[in-house]
């Protein structure tokens, strides 16, 4: 059964403060790894897909890395609008149209 | 481009009451659908999805259910609600069973 682990569950930092965000995974064969961010009341929105191993997708200041256990969320420079739960999931296994997800990290980004 | 439609945008019920939620997905054709659940401060809990017309897969035996009577319509129903099926209803569809998921904005139920 795939598993997908995140951690810190919450990260409070200054604004300017970089740091990252990790996802570890469990999987029978890794078919990609996807995060979302997801704001108060809202739904998730999609932001990245990685796909391989040593791939690195970017936006704005934030950049997503992955190896064969583990991905990255990177935040560079965090600014309050960074503030949101952010997520990652891995694809159904088999075939299976059911993805596994992650709990989050709340992340809290303070002027 | 794809568009994803989720309302009423909050809903607050008796117990008892009958609940319909409805999704729709504008600019693609066959999506798998899918209805979350999210508990406040907890993960995403699958509910219902749909690979089709008239196909659904229940993951959790509840007291709702799923129809999808168009190929990119998602109903989710109650026949009587109970306190315990508040929470933040999120429908979401994708392309493939490999692909990131779309969400809608969610529905805050709370029944009353």
């Amino acid at each position: 059964e795939d598993q997908v682990t995140q951690s810190p569950e919450a990260l409070r930092l200054q604004e300017g403060e970089s740091s990252s965000l990790n996802c570890s995974y469990t999987v029978s064969g890794l078919r990609g790894l996807f995060w979302y961010r997801q704001d108060p009341g809202k739904g998730p929105e999609f932001l990245f897909t990685l796909y391989s191993a040593g791939e690195e997708k970017e936006k704005e200041r934030l950049k997503a890395t992955l190896t064969k256990k583990e991905s990255f969320l990177h935040i560079t420079a965090p600014k309050p609008e960074d503030s949101a739960t952010y997520l990652c999931a891995t694809p159904g296994a088999g075939g299976s149209y059911i993805p596994t997800f992650g709990r989050g990290t709340s992340l809290i980004v303070h002027p | 481009s794809q568009t994803i439609h989720q309302w009423p945008a909050t809903l607050v019920q008796p117990v008892g009451s009958p609940l319909s939620l409805e999704c729709t997905v504008e600019g693609t054709s066959n999506p798998n659908l899918y209805w979350y659940r999210q508990a406040a401060g907890r993960g995403l809990q699958l509910l219902f999805y749909s690979v089709g017309i008239g196909q659904i897969s229940s993951e959790v035996p509840q007291n709702l259910s799923a129809s999808r009577p168009q190929d990119r319509q998602f109903i989710l129903s109650s026949k009587k609600l109970l306190l315990s099926d508040s929470g933040f209803y999120l429908c979401a569809w994708s392309e493939s069973y490999n692909s990131p998921l779309h969400f809608g904005n969610g529905t805050r139920l709370t029944v009353t």
